[in-house]
């Protein structure tokens, strides 16, 4: 069925540094990618998306890459500030109408 | 502040209660998403309308889950006869169509 995971569960970096954060999916129909952080208890905040046919989308300070080949997806984030420290979710849309499938998570700490 | 408002932020119940959340979305979103969300994991969509219709409602927990959006604004979610495996923060979020979601804060809820 369809599934979207990540590959790490958590990751510490630097402050300063640039992290980065990967998911795969699994639907290779799935035509919409969305990143969400999630501090604690607070809803999802929406950070970036993407559609299926780019393969790199920028926001500020976030990047978001798309490699429909191997079914990967990744959230790079420069300079990376306490203030990022969260839950970030990637999630992806069949069609860009369907409801999101989320996947399980990556706690990010920053280290100042 | 004109974003998504979940109501109660949070909920103590005795398990076999009723209990009824209510989600008001962006004002001119036509779409609205229930989601439910459980410790480390990512939200997990139950149902969703638009304006009045509710388009899915197989991903419902079970018969005792149910939701209206009655005049294709606000919307509520009910589960009847609690248990303690519904404890979770459930999650509303708005889009228009085609769009990005945006979040309320949740509701928590727990059942005794």
């Amino acid at each position: 069925g369809e599934s979207v995971g990540l590959h790490l569960p958590t990751l510490s970096v630097q402050e300063g540094d640039n992290s980065i954060i990967n998911c795969a999916y699994s639907n290779s129909a799935s035509d919409y990618f969305i990143w969400y952080k999630q501090e604690s208890g607070k809803g999802p905040q929406f950070i970036i998306d993407i559609r299926s046919n780019m393969d790199k989308r920028q926001g500020q300070r976030v990047t978001v890459l798309l490699n429909k080949t191997v079914k990967h997806l990744s959230l790079q984030i420069a300079a990376t500030q306490p203030g990022d420290s969260a839950v970030y979710f990637c999630a992806e849309s069949g069609s860009g109408n369907t409801p999101l499938v989320f996947g399980k998570g990556t706690r990010l700490s920053v280290i100042a | 502040d004109t974003g998504v408002s979940q109501d109660p932020r949070h909920k103590i119940t005795k398990r076999g209660q009723n209990v009824t959340f209510r989600c008001d979305p962006i004002s001119e979103h036509n779409r609205l998403y229930w989601y439910r969300q459980t410790l480390g994991q990512g939200p997990e969509f139950l149902t969703y309308f638009q304006n009045e219709a509710q388009l899915e409602k197989s991903r419902l927990l079970s018969d005792r889950f149910s939701a209206e959006r009655p005049k294709g604004s606000f919307s509520t979610l009910e589960i009847q006869r609690t248990e303690q495996g519904d404890s979770a923060m459930y999650l509303c979020a708005s889009s228009l169509l085609g769009g990005k979601l945006f979040f309320g804060s949740g509701t928590q809820l727990s059942v005794l």
